[in-house]
């Protein structure tokens, strides 16, 4: 079975410039999440969908991010513009069940995203 | 208070040692729990599921104490490749989202 799939893996931009992140989760997973990463801590979520709708964006700095997955399978995230402090891995997971038995998340491999 | 919480290490033990991680949650609604391995520079893997009590999956164990609102992980027999970030991940209820702990940090040596 094939996992879920980021890319790009690593991405260089400058202060104020703008970046997109592509994640294509498991096949048959209906939820969504986007994690956010920083060296040292735990992932922290940014937005979590559910099919194409979004259940929890209470963490995503929505002055510059947005996400969006319009088919309810494949999802972006973008940053515009990026700060230094938006250096991070940004990581991607998919989980079969929203609630109850199957609600484990699988990562993709992450995007290691550095603003200079 | 943090949601989950763990203790952030590193734990540094010999080969063939025992060792145990806590995480205390702060949601009493929560039903299902993780524990998640994290190699340095790569995404986390799930370890093990917890819906009941506990679970058991070779070296490692892992157990459920509702009322204390805890999980911990044992791992029996160290290896040097268990060294990494262990992960504890809470579902909570309210909002059907994932939490994380901030990771404990496990260093084999020989």
């Amino acid at each position: 079975e094939a996992g879920v799939a980021q890319s790009p893996r690593y991405k260089i931009i400058e202060k104020r410039q703008s970046v997109a992140f592509w994640c294509n989760p498991i096949s048959g997973h209906a939820t969504l999440y986007w994690y956010q990463q920083i060296l040292g801590q735990g992932p922290k979520l940014l937005i979590q969908f559910q099919n194409n709708g979004v259940v929890d964006d209470s963490q995503l700095p929505k002055d510059r991010f947005s996400a969006e997955r319009l088919k309810g399978v494949d999802s972006t995230l973008k940053i515009q513009p990026a700060k230094l402090e938006d250096s991070a891995v940004y990581l991607c997971a998919s989980s079969f069940a929203s609630t109850g038995i199957g609600t484990e998340a699988f990562f993709g491999q992450g995007t290691r995203l550095t603003v200079v | 208070r943090k949601e989950v919480e763990q203790d952030p290490g590193p734990f540094n033990v010999p080969e063939g040692a025992t060792v145990a991680f806590n995480c205390t949650y702060s949601n009493s609604a929560s039903q299902s729990f993780f524990w998640y391995r994290q190699d340095c520079r790569k995404e986390p893997k799930l370890l093990m599921s917890v819906y009941s009590s506990g679970n058991e999956d070779g070296r490692f164990t892992a157990q459920l104490n509702r009322a204390s609102q805890y999980i911990s992980l044992l791992i029996r027999d160290s290896k040097l490749s268990d060294s990494a970030t262990y992960l504890c991940v809470v579902f909570m209820e309210y909002g059907n989202k994932l939490v994380f702990g901030a990771g404990t940090i496990l260093r084999v040596k020989s």
